[in-house]
C-alpha cells in the first residue's frame, strides 16, 4: 500500500523568510511518481510539480525548489523569500507507475497549512 | 485551453434527494478521477476511468454512489439518496497517458441538510 506523510499540520512564517515543507512517502513500487499540489483559500487544487522515481535531480522554479531523496523516501518543498500569496494548503501526493490502464490514482498526504504573515 | 469544468460549483440539498455532479475533462485527456475532500478523511479517490472505462471504484463509499462516463468529454457522479455525511467538496480531475499529473476542476461543494 502507498502512504504519504506530511507531519507538519500548520506552519506560520513571516514574509520573506524561507520555509520547507516536509513529505515522506512509502511505496513498494519500483516505479512511481511524486507530486506537490497547492490549494489556496479559493479551494482549487493547483498542480506544482511531478518527479519520477528514477530521477533524483533536484529542481528549482523561481522561488520554489524541491529536494527528492530516495534514500530517506522524502520529497521536500522549499519556498524561498516567502510571500503572502504563498499562503495555502500544500499537498504532497504519490502514484505508482502506469499499469497499462492509463495513469494511476494519486494518494495524498494530509496537507500542510502554510500561513505567511505580512 | 479550458481546464476541467465541474458543475454545479455549490449544491445544497435535503437528505434523501438525488444529487448529480458533472465533469468535463480537459480535451484530449483519457483518464478521469473523482475525489472527495473532507476535514476528517482528507482527499480520497472515489473512482477513476481510463478511456471511459471504470478501472478502480474501490473508493466508492456504498451503493448510494454511482459514476458514469458515457463519452470522453463527460462524466457524472450521482448520489441517491443523499445523506448529511455526504457533505464534502467533490473534485474531478483528468490526465493523459504518460503525463501522470492530474489537473483538477474547481470542485463542487455539496451540503446535505
Amino acid at each position: 500500500a502507498q502512504k504519504v506523510t506530511q507531519a507538519q499540520t500548520e506552519i506560520s512564517v513571516v514574509e520573506k523568510e524561507d520555509v520547507t515543507l516536509d513529505c515522506v512517502y512509502e511505496t513498494r513500487d519500483t516505479t512511481y511518481y511524486l507530486f506537490w499540489y497547492k490549494q489556496p483559500p479559493s479551494g482549487e487544487l493547483v498542480f506544482l510539480i511531478r518527479r519520477n522515481s528514477f530521477d533524483e535531480q533536484n529542481e528549482i522554479s523561481g522561488r520554489y525548489s524541491w529536494n527528492f531523496q530516495k534514500s530517506t523516501s522524502s520529497f521536500n518543498f522549499t519556498i524561498t523569500a516567502s510571500q503572502v500569496v504563498d499562503s495555502a494548503v500544500y499537498f504532497c501526493a504519490l502514484s505508482k507507475g502506469g499499469s497499462g490502464f492509463g495513469n494511476e490514482k494519486l494518494t495524498f498526504g494530509t496537507g500542510t497549512r502554510l500561513t505567511i504573515i505580512p | 485551453d479550458a481546464g476541467v469544468i465541474q458543475s454545479p460549483r455549490h449544491e445544497v440539498t435535503e437528505m434523501g434527494q438525488e444529487v448529480t455532479l458533472r465533469c468535463k475533462p480537459i480535451s484530449g485527456h483519457n483518464s478521469l478521477f473523482w475525489y472527495r475532500q473532507t476535514m476528517m478523511r482528507g482527499l480520497e479517490l472515489l473512482i477513476y476511468f481510463n478511456n471511459n472505462v471504470p478501472i478502480d471504484d474501490s473508493g466508492m463509499p456504498e451503493d448510494r454512489f454511482s459514476a458514469k462516463m458515457p463519452n470522453a468529454s463527460f462524466s457524472t457522479l450521482k448520489i441517491q439518496p443523499s445523506e448529511p455525511r455526504d457533505s464534502a467538496v467533490y473534485f474531478c480531475a483528468s490526465s493523459v497517458d504518460r503525463e501522470p499529473e492530474a489537473f483538477f476542476g474547481q470542485g463542487t461543494r455539496l451540503t446535505v441538510v
